[in-house]
């Protein structure tokens, strides 16, 4: 069974610039979270999707928003971009969310804004 | 609120040396907790769990036991390898669909 892929896999993008991030979750894994990973903070939750639905929201700006489509795969964009967006973006799908899932993760995206 | 606090790396060992990488958390409520390890260009694993207070979860020759009265959650491996050498993250999850994730421990184990 593939596992989680996202692409792309690295980005470089000005200030200013709209990026966005692509996830395909594991099939038949409906709930998809996403996760912003820097070395000062860690990861942080962004947001997580269940059928088409955004489920939970971390304290992000509006800036950063999301979708999921019916096949479940998910974006983010992130706009207007900042330095402090630099960071690797990190997705994960399980069957349908909650901590008796088992969460698995992708290799993320590498975001560079200059 | 929600939160996590690990113990800060870099940690060093040397090959069959002891491992304990503290965790400790704050939370509302009675949440699950994790520890994930992430392999360099790799995306995090899910390395063990415990859903509930005294529950020991253990993969791969690591431990680590929920202990709600000192709210800690540490992980433990009597004789580490090479292989090990990895980045691990404490995490809990208080209502299944939101994780919280420590700042992350890196391992390096030396031959």
């Amino acid at each position: 069974k593939a596992g989680v892929t996202q692409t792309p896999r690295y980005l470089i993008k000005t200030r200013g610039q709209q990026v966005t991030l692509s996830c395909s979750p594991i099939s038949g894994h409906r709930s998809v979270s996403w996760y912003q990973q820097t070395p000062g903070q860690g990861l942080q939750f962004l947001f997580e999707y269940f059928s088409e639905t955004q489920r939970n929201k971390g304290n992000f700006p509006g800036r950063f928003s999301g979708r999921q489509f019916s096949n479940s795969r998910s974006e983010m964009n992130v706009s207007t971009l900042e330095l402090g967006d630099s960071a690797l973006y990190l997705c994960a799908s399980s069957l349908s969310g909650g901590s008796l899932y088992e969460q698995y993760f992708g290799p993320g995206t590498r975001l560079t804004v200059t | 609120g929600n939160s996590v606090t690990q113990m800060e790396g870099p940690v060093t060992l040397s090959e069959e040396a002891f491992l304990t990488i503290n965790c400790t958390y704050t939370a509302t409520g009675y949440p699950s907790l994790f520890w994930y390890v992430q392999y360099p260009g790799e995306g995090l694993q899910l390395l063990l769990k415990a859903t509930k207070a005294d529950d020991k979860g253990s993969n791969k020759g690591f431990e680590a036991t929920y202990r709600k009265e000192t709210t800690s959650f540490h992980l433990e491996k009597g004789s580490v390898q090479v292989s090990d050498s990895a980045v691990y993250f404490c995490a809990l999850s208080p209502t299944g669909n939101q994780f919280y994730f420590g700042t992350g421990t890196s391992l390096t184990v030396i031959p």
